[in-house]
């Protein structure tokens, strides 16, 4: 099967750093995506990584593991408007350029 | 410039109801899709287009059908409505370049059967 698994809920204080972990089954994974999604709006893409290691945005950071299976996304200096739901996705060949989302993961960032 | 863009934002309607979601996307990608979001936040894929034709329908009951009259259209259309179709609609739309490509998301309909 096609399935990515995230923590439900994350709570970091203001200006603290909080990594966002994404595992996933790997029959015919093909790279990893991160996707913001705040109360009432859609997702809205962050990164992605086709390759081994880490690819830095900014504040944002995502990195991918094959050999494990998984991939993270770090966020730095959080600040309150990075309250959101965070979603890992992934393509997996013969999906037909399906993107399979993960469970999402709640972000709270608290003062 | 929206780059997707989706009507109603908003729909209300009675259980019983045929309703239909309308979405385009100016970018010029090849492919459209149709995204359902419950109440846990869950995105889950229901069709894919490709230049008008369908290449992923997700198990989808059959009162669910998709039309694409062109590639920058992709509409929804829902026969017999339910209370458990009551959710956020995304359309969203793809370049087939490959697969690092964003997908860019309409601002969702959300739909509330009573």
């Amino acid at each position: 099967g096609q399935s990515l698994e995230q923590p439900s809920e994350v709570t970091a204080v203001e200006g603290a750093i909080v990594q966002i972990n994404c595992t996933y089954q790997t029959s015919g994974f093909y790279g990893l995506s991160w996707y913001q999604q705040h109360d009432g709006g859609a997702p809205t893409f962050l990164s992605y990584n086709g390759l081994d290691g880490l690819e830095e945005t900014g504040r944002f950071s995502s990195f991918l593991s094959r050999s494990d299976s998984y991939g993270y996304l770090l966020l730095q200096e959080l600040q309150m408007k990075d309250s959101a739901s965070y979603f890992c996705a992934a393509f997996f060949t013969g999906g037909g350029n399906k993107l399979t989302f993960g469970t999402g993961t709640q972000l709270k960032v608290e003062l | 410039d929206t780059a997707v863009s989706q009507t109603p934002k908003y729909l209300v309607t009675q259980m019983g109801n045929d309703k239909s979601i309308k979405c385009e996307q100016n970018l010029g990608h090849d492919t459209m899709y149709w995204y359902k979001q419950d109440s846990k936040k869950f995105l889950k894929i229901m069709f894919s287009y490709n230049n008008k034709e369908l290449i992923i329908n997700e198990t989808v009951p059959n009162r669910f059908s998709p039309k694409s009259p062109d590639k920058a259209h992709l509409n929804l259309h829902i026969n017999s409505l339910e209370l458990g179709d009551s959710a956020v609609y995304f359309c969203a739309s793809l370049p087939l370049a490959g697969v690092e490509e964003t997908q860019y998301f309409g601002p969702g309909t959300r739909l509330l059967v009573l």
